[in-house]
């Protein structure tokens, strides 16, 4: 699996779009971005996934740059309910998820 | 929506005895995958599960551990001596070919060792 670099934390005013950033500057040419967000000690969600296009679900939106190598996670208007931790993931898709560390994302009130 | 469940939802068990965790995977999901997150660490893989078979397993999948597919709902995770390490959270989880391979998380076991 490429390896991600994500900051360790971060703060989001409630409303506002949060935004995290993930790098993984090794990604190979056919390996997928996944984001994945555990609340409290619950079973981590699937969020989002994309391989070179940006995508959009009623979650969250995708964006990868062109050369691959960084991607941002966007939550539009961040609830309380977003506070979490997000992780950013790349592999080939029909294998095991390595976590890292992720963001710890706080929604400010 | 369809969801992972798994049972129990705790678990109490003295050091040297046998503990099963069970997980209901999505109906038509084909890959089938346990994790645990240590207190405060990171989620870690275990093993992961195809075609009944294992496909893959980390290190911490030692001969203390084995996965079954029993029937055509269940998915277990056994532990045949329970060291008091083994203490965490477990998840199962599983997915589909749907163009990509999202792993959809069950909301675990914790299971305490004393």
């Amino acid at each position: 699996d490429a390896k991600t670099t994500q900051p360790p934390s971060m703060d989001c005013a409630e409303g506002r779009a949060a935004n995290l950033p993930c790098n993984h500057s090794t990604i190979s040419g056919n390996e997928y971005v996944y984001w994945y967000r555990q609340i409290h000690s619950q079973g981590p969600q699937y969020i989002i996934h994309g391989l070179k296009n940006n995508e959009t679900n009623e979650m969250a939106s995708l964006i990868i740059t062109e050369d691959r190598k960084s991607s941002t996670l966007i939550l539009p208007h961040a609830t309380l309910r977003d506070t979490a931790v997000y992780y950013c993931i790349v592999n080939l898709g029909n294998e095991k998820l390595t976590f890292g560390t992720g963001t710890r994302l706080t929604i400010i009130p | 929506e369809p969801e992972v469940t798994q049972t129990p939802s705790h678990q109490v068990t003295q050091m040297g005895q046998e503990v099963i965790l069970r997980c209901v995977p999505i109906s038509n999901h084909l890959y089938f995958y346990w994790y645990r997150q240590i207190l405060g660490q990171k989620v870690e893989f275990l093993v992961s599960f195809y075609n009944n078979e294992i496909s893959e397993k980390s290190e911490i999948f030692d001969d203390q551990f084995s996965v079954e597919r029993p029937d055509g709902s269940n998915f277990t995770l056994k532990i045949r001596s329970t060291k008091l390490e083994d203490s965490a959270m477990y998840f199962c989880a599983s997915s589909a070919w749907t163009g990509s391979y999202e792993q959809y998380f069950g909301p675990g076991t914790r299971l305490t060792v004393t």
